[in-house]
């Protein structure tokens, strides 16, 4: 089974400094991928960023980025320069690419809040 | 552009009544699922489909059931409600081929069961 921890209920920011929110995996496949999403208050799910076990770089969109560690188990997300637009819910999750496992596992979540 | 969409955005129901959560995309995507969300828990998993015809439980099935006549319609039905049903529902769909495809979202429903 897989599990995503998200030690950080949640977080507080400074208007454009850059913040970083946790997220742990437990999985024993070796192929999988990790996708960020938010939510903002008015409850959609945006799709951020993804990476791939096999990814040798760590992957960035704007001015988001993942600091993947494999071995560590860790793709936290960097989020740069913050705005108040970024206050939100924060999720992480992971897809396994085991046959018959198509669907993905949430962690709780990380509420940021950006302090102007 | 629709993407996925659901229906109805709010929904209160009464113990022991039954209904149909409407979900909908435009994408020919293979993958849809259903997931609830409630406070403190993130998003899990009810059931899922990998195509027409095909669908399989998923972490918190019991209660709800689910069909996939066609591509495009994924309805997940309450049969009887309970209070524990309470929740926001998220229908979310997703192409095939590579892994790396996000999982697209609709708006969500907020049921409350009294």
């Amino acid at each position: 089974a897989q599990k995503i921890t998200q030690t950080q209920p949640g977080m507080f920011v400074q208007e454009k400094e850059a913040v970083t929110l946790d997220c742990t995996y437990d999985t024993s496949d070796q192929s999988y991928g990790l996708f960020w999403y938010k939510q903002p208050s008015s409850g959609e799910m945006i799709f951020l960023i993804y990476q791939g076990s096999y990814d040798e770089q760590n992957a960035t969109e704007g001015r988001y980025s993942l600091n993947f560690q494999k071995a560590r188990k860790s793709a936290n997300l960097v989020i740069s320069a913050s705005q108040l637009g970024d206050s939100a819910m924060y999720f992480c999750a992971m897809r396994v690419w085991a046959a018959g496992s198509y669907q993905l596992t949430f962690g709780k979540g990380t509420k940021l809040s950006v302090i102007p | 552009n629709a993407g996925v969409t659901q229906t109805p955005k709010f929904q209160v129901l009464k113990t022991g009544q039954s209904m149909t959560l409407q979900c909908a995309q435009d994408m020919n995507h293979e993958y849809m699922s259903w997931y609830r969300q409630d406070p403190g828990m993130g998003l899990r998993l009810i059931h899922y489909s990998v195509g027409a015809g095909i669908t399989d439980q998923g972490e918190v099935p019991n209660g709800y059931n689910v069909s996939r006549s066609t591509t495009e319609d994924f309805p997940l039905r309450l049969l009887s409600a309970a209070p524990s049903q309470t929740s926001v529902y998220f229908c979310a769909s997703r192409g095939g081929g590579a892994g790396n495809q996000p999982q697209h979202f609709g708006d969500g429903t907020r049921l409350s069961i009294l």
